[in-house]
């Protein structure tokens, strides 16, 4: 049974450049969220796509956008990238959002090592 | 806001000692509070959740968490530590603002232990 699988696993661009990011979930989750962790940091929650819409949103700016498939798979964008978003990018997936008595557990990725020079 | 702190940046004991990497909590509500554990390239892997019940939850691979709720601590223990166990620890609390949920993190505490 397959986990979360990210790809690329490393990739360097310079700043001002594009970068997407892909995920697929592991077998019978249907909900994506990532996440951004900086070297040294925690991980800091970027959005959640829950059936092809995103759900909810922590404090990054709209250069990061993404995108949720009909197979539940998931893209992270950045435009306009800075040296500060340098940093592994963490998918993580879960079976469907949790409800206010709950707490699923999620499913990390290996993740996804940007560099920006 | 939900938040965690992990004060010690490390934590070094000797393969065979008990282990306890800290954690304290500051919610509204009720907290729902998780330990990861991250090894070198690789993704967060889930230990242990505290939602209700019993104040020491066991996890995988022989740790255990001790919440207390009157110190506002969620600690991570194990009775004897292997030098496999050094890695990067993160504990973190649930987030259910909008109804849906998301982890907030510490800053993580590496976990050292020397043969």
């Amino acid at each position: 049974d397959a986990g979360v699988t990210q790809s690329p696993t490393h990739l360097i661009k310079t700043r001002g450049q594009q970068v997407t990011l892909r995920c697929s979930p592991k077998s019978g989750h249907d909900t994506v969220s990532w996440y951004q962790q900086a070297l040294g940091q925690g991980p800091q929650f970027i959005f959640q796509y829950y059936e092809e819409e995103e759900r909810q949103r922590g404090n990054f700016p709209d250069r990061f956008s993404g995108h949720q498939f009909p197979n539940y798979s998931s893209e992270l964008n950045v435009n306009a990238l800075l040296l500060g978003d340098s940093a592994l990018y963490l998918c993580a997936s879960s079976s469907r959002p949790a409800t206010r008595s709950g707490a699923n557990v999620l499913t990390f990725g290996a993740g996804s090592r940007l560099t920006v020079l | 806001a939900q938040s965690v702190a992990q004060p010690e940046d490390q934590v070094n004991v000797a393969e065979g000692n008990p282990l306890t990497v800290k954690c304290t909590y500051s919610v509204s509500g009720n907290p729902y509070l998780f330990w990861y554990v991250q090894y070198p390239n690789r993704g967060l892997q889930f230990l242990l959740k505290y939602i209700t019940g019993d104040n020491l939850v066991k996890g995988s691979y022989g740790f255990e968490a001790e919440f207390n709720k009157s110190q506002t601590s969620f600690h991570l223990k194990k009775p004897s530590a292997l030098v496999s166990d050094s890695a990067l620890y993160f504990c973190a609390v649930r987030d259910i603002g909008t109804g849906f949920q998301k982890l907030v993190f510490g800053t993580g505490t590496r976990l050292l232990v020397s043969p």
